[in-house]
């Protein structure tokens, strides 16, 4: 079975500064990894996924994650947070055809002016 | 209309009471999940269909009934819930045969149960 680990449930930033979102996964086969983000009130958008392709994946509204096998992770992040980037990010894994995923349990990120 | 659409947004229900929550996706599809998002714990697969069959149930009380009568729609009947019940329901669809291919969800129905 598969696992996700976010590290840190809420994390702060100034509006400008890196965003760094952790993400750790096991897995016993290769994986396919997600980042979806939540905005308050609403569904899960999916920003970026990872599919075995290019190790460094790019997204959308500039964010990037690098799945870095040896380190079992596939941490998000963004080089100039923005005010609008508040929100929940979570972390998902599947290994099969079903995708199924399995969750994370969410870093909430906010922004400070 | 376009992706995965929820109704009702928000229901608020008494625990005798029965009640169903509908998930519609326009996405052509062949998967569709639910999902239960509770405060302070992470996202939980309740059910997934595949063309239209039911391939998981993870062990969800059997005051959670679902349905799906075709590969557009997915149900979730609700009778004699508990408060504990209170959660955000997320609606999701994909299409099934690749791993790589990402689940789109619905923005969700929001329980409170009395």
């Amino acid at each position: 079975a598969q696992s996700v680990t976010q590290l840190g449930s809420h994390v702060s930033v100034s509006e400008g500064a890196l965003v760094l979102l952790r993400c750790n996964y096991s897995s016993s086969v290769p994986p396919y990894l997600f980042w979806y983000v939540q905005y308050p009130n609403q569904g899960l958008q999916l920003l970026l996924k990872y599919t075995s392709a290019a190790t460094l994946v790019k997204g959308i509204n500039g964010f990037e994650a690098e799945f870095k096998k040896s380190e079992t992770s596939f941490h998000l992040t963004k080089p100039s947070a923005h005010m609008s980037d508040a929100a929940e990010y979570f972390c998902a894994v599947t290994v099969n055809a079903g995708n199924m995923l399995t969750f994370g349990g969410g870093t909430r990120l906010m922004v400070k002016p | 209309e376009t992706g995965v659409t929820q109704t009702p947004r928000h229901l608020v229900m008494g625990m005798t009471n029965k009640k169903s929550l509908k998930c519609e996706q326009h996405l052509g599809h062949n998967a569709m999940y639910w999902y239960k998002q509770s405060a302070k714990k992470p996202l939980e697969l309740m059910f997934v269909y595949s063309l239209e069959e039911r391939v998981e149930n993870n062990s969800v009380p059997s005051r959670f009934s679902p349905e799906c009568p075709n590969s557009s729609h997915l149900f979730l009947h609700l009778h004699t819930l508990q408060p504990e019940d209170s959660a955000l329901y997320l609606c999701a669809s994909s299409q099934e045969g690749t791993g790589d291919t990402e689940a789109f969800f619905g923005q969700g129905t929001r329980l409170t149960v009395v």
